[in-house]
Parts: structure tokens; sequence; C-alpha cells
């Protein structure tokens, strides 16, 4: 059964900081890897879209890498501003179901 | 349509109740999902279609819940006899679906449920 985890649970950092958020899952034999972020009360908005053949995707101020052998994706965020505050979240659609599969989220405040 | 569109986005009601919430998928998208998200707590699987016809249903936590999508389009998720432990945000999504499997999931902005 596909499992996925995130570290940190939580990070506050300083505005401008460049950071770095991970997630690891324990099945490498996924279809695709999605990070998304959710504001508080709201729903999910996506961010990038890493198939499981590609490496990395770039979107603005954020990349996202994916080493499928070794079951991990980073989320670099570059000079992060106080609107990046929000959960991160990863989700891994692997080639045995249809449905994703969610890591807890890593929580993240950028303060001014 | 624009996006995920899921009614109504806020639903109170008694123990007890049965209670019917919608999910409007992205015009063309063949693949939704339903998941639930309970207070500080991460996504859990509930359902997904392919069409119209629910390949996978092994998250739906109890003969309570059921669900059903008609003409490839609107589902609507039905919870009898709602209970405390019900209360959550219950979050759509769709994707293009088989015949694109690798592409994004987009979600809508949740029905929040609260049982009282």
């Amino acid at each position: 059964k596909q499992e996925v985890t995130q570290i940190p649970a939580a990070l506050s950092v300083p505005e401008g900081e460049n950071l770095v958020l991970n997630c690891s899952f324990t099945d490498s034999a996924i279809y695709n890897l999605q990070w998304f972020r959710q504001d508080p009360g709201k729903g999910l908005t996506s961010l990038l879209l890493i198939q499981s053949s590609q490496r990395e995707q770039t979107s603005g101020r954020l990349n996202a890498s994916l080493d499928k052998s070794s079951g991990r994706s980073t989320l670099y965020i570059a000079a992060s501003q106080p609107g990046d505050s929000a959960t991160y979240l990863c989700a891994v659609k692997d080639n045995y179901g249809q449905n994703f599969v969610f890591g807890p989220g890593t929580r993240l405040s950028v303060l001014p | 349509g624009a996006g995920v569109s899921q009614s109504p986005s806020n639903k109170v009601t008694e123990k007890g109740k049965d209670v019917e919430l919608r999910c409007d998928p992205i015009s063309g998208h063949t693949a939704l999902y339903w998941y639930r998200q309970r207070l500080g707590q991460g996504l859990e699987f509930l359902i997904y279609f392919q069409g119209n016809s629910a390949p996978d249903k092994s998250g739906l936590p109890s003969d309570r819940f059921s669900a059903e999508r008609t003409g490839e389009s609107v589902s609507t998720l039905t919870i009898q006899r709602t209970q405390q432990e019900d209360s959550a945000v219950y979050l759509c999504a769709s994707s293009l679906g088989r015949r694109a499997r690798g592409t994004e999931a987009f979600f809508g902005q949740g029905t929040r449920l609260t049982v009282v």
C-alpha cells in the first residue's frame, strides 16, 4: 500500500528565503506526482505535475524535482513571500489504482 | 465550466439526517474523485469515477455513504443517517481521465459539513 510522508510538518521562515519541502513515497511504481497548496478553509490549488518519466518541473518561483527510484520529490520555493503561506501537499498516483494518495502536508509560514 | 464547482459550500445538519453533496467537474473531464478532510488532518480518499462507473469505491467508510454520477458530469455524494464523526470538508476533483492518465487533478473549494 502506497504511503506518502512530508517533512517538515511545519516551517516558519522570514520573507525572501529560499526553501525546500520534502515528499517521500514508499512504492516507486508511480504514474505521476502532483504538488498542491491549500489555504485555510479552502480547496486545493494545483502547483506542479511531474510525470513519472520526468525529473523536474518549473513554474515561476517554484521548482519540483522527482527521484522515482529513491521515492522522493522536493518542492523548491525561491525568494519566499508572505503570500506563499499555506499548507503544501504532495500526492502520487500509482500504477495500480486511479486515486491519488496524499501526504499530510507541510504548513508554511512566511513572515514579513 | 471554468473549474470544479461544489455545492453547498457549507452545510449544517442534525445528527441522523441525510445529506447530499454535489460536484460539477470541469467540462470534458471523465475522471472524478471524492475526498474527505477532517479538521487538521490529511485527505482521505472516498471514491473514484471513470465516466459514470465507479471502479474504486474502496474508500467509502461505511454503507451510509454512497455516490453516483450521471451523464459523465455531475456527481452527488450522499450520506445517510449522518453522525458527528462525518463532520469534515468534502472535496471533489476531476481530471481528463483514462485516456490521459498523466494529467492534472483540479479540486473544487469543498463542502464543509457540520453534524450537530
